[in-house]
């Protein structure tokens, strides 16, 4: 089955600084990557998806990349806010698998005013 | 706000008993999905509802089971807890079954098993 791979688990950034976050995925079947951002005590909400057949996708500070020969894509937060400060988590779906998603480990966000 | 709602909120049990947890979908979504999430880690798929039918299943052992109502809510039973169990259960809702739609999550029920 898939299997996702997210780093670094912890990611510390000023404010105003920008964040990355990487992903590797293991199916080359899977083709729908979400990232989720979880607060605390809150449950994941979406914040950008990419498909594959499309390579970056951008929304105001957030930008998301993906390399399909690679198998990874990645989470761009620029002009970071302490808002921003959660968890996140990358996220893939396999073709054909239906809406099961199969998540990261996810990577804790402080953004340090 | 029309979005996804669980029941109960919080739940306590001890080991060996049994929990139904319940969860209402989007209105119009008619596929429903049950993640697990232990502290500190990703959700893991448990089930997929669509159209009242199991269209996937995670891997997750026997004494977890779930259905799909006509209204398209679900409930996720779970048998002879564990310790193990304690977590926080997420129901996903989508339009519809397949991938590349986006799923929303509600709030979970958080499971305590002593």
């Amino acid at each position: 089955g898939e299997n996702v791979e997210q780093h670094p688990s912890t990611l510390s950034v000023q404010e105003g600084d920008s964040a990355v976050i990487k992903c590797t995925y293991s199916d080359s079947a899977s083709n729908y990557f979400p990232w989720y951002k979880q607060e605390l005590g809150k449950r994941p909400q979406l914040i950008i998806d990419i498909r594959s057949n499309v390579g970056e996708k951008k929304d105001q500070r957030i930008a998301v990349t993906l390399n399909k020969t690679a198998k990874h894509f990645s989470l761009h937060i620029t002009e970071t806010q302490p808002e921003d400060s959660a968890v996140y988590f990358c996220a893939a779906i396999r073709r054909a698998a239906g809406n099961k998603l199969t998540f990261g480990g996810g990577t804790r966000v402080l953004v340090k005013p | 706000d029309a979005g996804v709602t669980q029941s109960p909120t919080h739940l306590i049990k001890t080991r060996g008993q049994h929990v139904t947890l319940r969860c209402s979908p989007i209105s119009g979504h008619k596929s429903v999905s049950w993640y697990q999430q232990v502290l500190g880690q990703g959700p893991q798929f448990i089930f997929q509802y669509y159209e009242k039918e199991e269209r996937g299943r995670g891997n997750f052992p026997d004494r977890f089971s779930a259905r799909q109502f006509p209204n398209y809510s679900s409930e996720l039973n779970v048998n002879a807890l564990l310790l193990g169990d304690s977590a926080l259960y997420l129901c996903a809702s989508s339009a519809w079954g397949g991938e590349n739609n986006e799923q929303f999550f509600g709030p979970g029920t958080r499971l305590t098993v002593l």
